[in-house]
């Protein structure tokens, strides 16, 4: 399957800071990326969906304000969690459709994770 | 709205057979997801249903049913290695460049010698 690389895997960060996360795809055009977050023994939820060139839509419930999300390229999308706090503190996960080329949108690849310490 | 069921945990032994349903309410059915997630991995991609009927890969089947909101995950010849989270999801439709998956709560599933 193709391949999408989230960088970093794991970071810590002091309450009141910003934390950048990348997610690239790196053998096949992203149009659409998504951002996910998980807590403990929970399931996925949604958080936005980023489009290439244009802005993300957010998931009822997620500021836009705090969860900065840049697509500024069909590989790479970013997500900014701006002035931190503990309860920010989870595993976040993106993903990246290809709708041209080989897979065909049949399903969507999973960068590794990023686990968020924030103290 | 948009609702997903499955169950919270099971448990089997190795060898053996085990299904794991997933029910859903979705208002724009675009095809269903069945992932494997380790502790602290992210999720794999095991199986993917859009039409009617059984998808076989390997070990792993999965069964849709539209009419229904209903699908299973059928593992055979368990074994250790299986014990993972198992995540269905559901792509809802919302035009070209929108459509999203929607996952469910996830199922727990330990694997005994």
């Amino acid at each position: 399957g193709a391949v999408v690389s989230q960088h970093p895997s794991r970071v810590i960060c002091k309450s009141g800071t910003s934390v950048k996360i990348e997610c690239r795809s790196l053998d096949f055009q992203a149009t659409t990326m998504f951002w996910y977050r998980q807590f403990p023994k929970q399931s996925l939820m949604l958080m936005a969906t980023s489009n290439e060139g244009s802005k993300a839509t957010y998931e009822q419930g997620v500021e836009k304000d705090k969860f900065l999300i840049n697509h500024a390229s069909l590989t790479l999308s970013t997500l900014t969690v701006t002035s931190a706090h503990p309860e920010d503190s989870s595993f976040y996960i993106c993903s990246a459709r290809d709708h041209t080329g080989r897979y065909m949108n049949t399903e969507a690849f999973f960068g590794q994770g990023t686990r968020l310490t924030v103290v | 709205g948009q609702n997903i069921d499955q169950p919270t945990e099971m448990t089997a032994t190795e060898g053996a057979i085990v299904q794991i349903n997933c029910t859903y309410q979705t208002s724009g059915f675009n095809g269903l997801f069945w992932y494997q997630q380790h502790a602290g991995e992210a999720p794999t991609f095991l199986s993917y249903n859009v039409l009617d009927g059984l998808e076989e890969k390997g070990r792993f089947s999965s069964f849709l049913s539209r009419s229904k909101g209903y699908s299973y995950l059928l593992l055979k010849e368990l074994q250790m290695k299986d014990s993972a989270s198992y995540l269905c999801a559901v792509r809802d439709r919302g035009g070209y460049n929108t459509d999203k998956l929607i996952f469910g709560t996830g199922t727990r599933l330990q694997v005994f010698p």
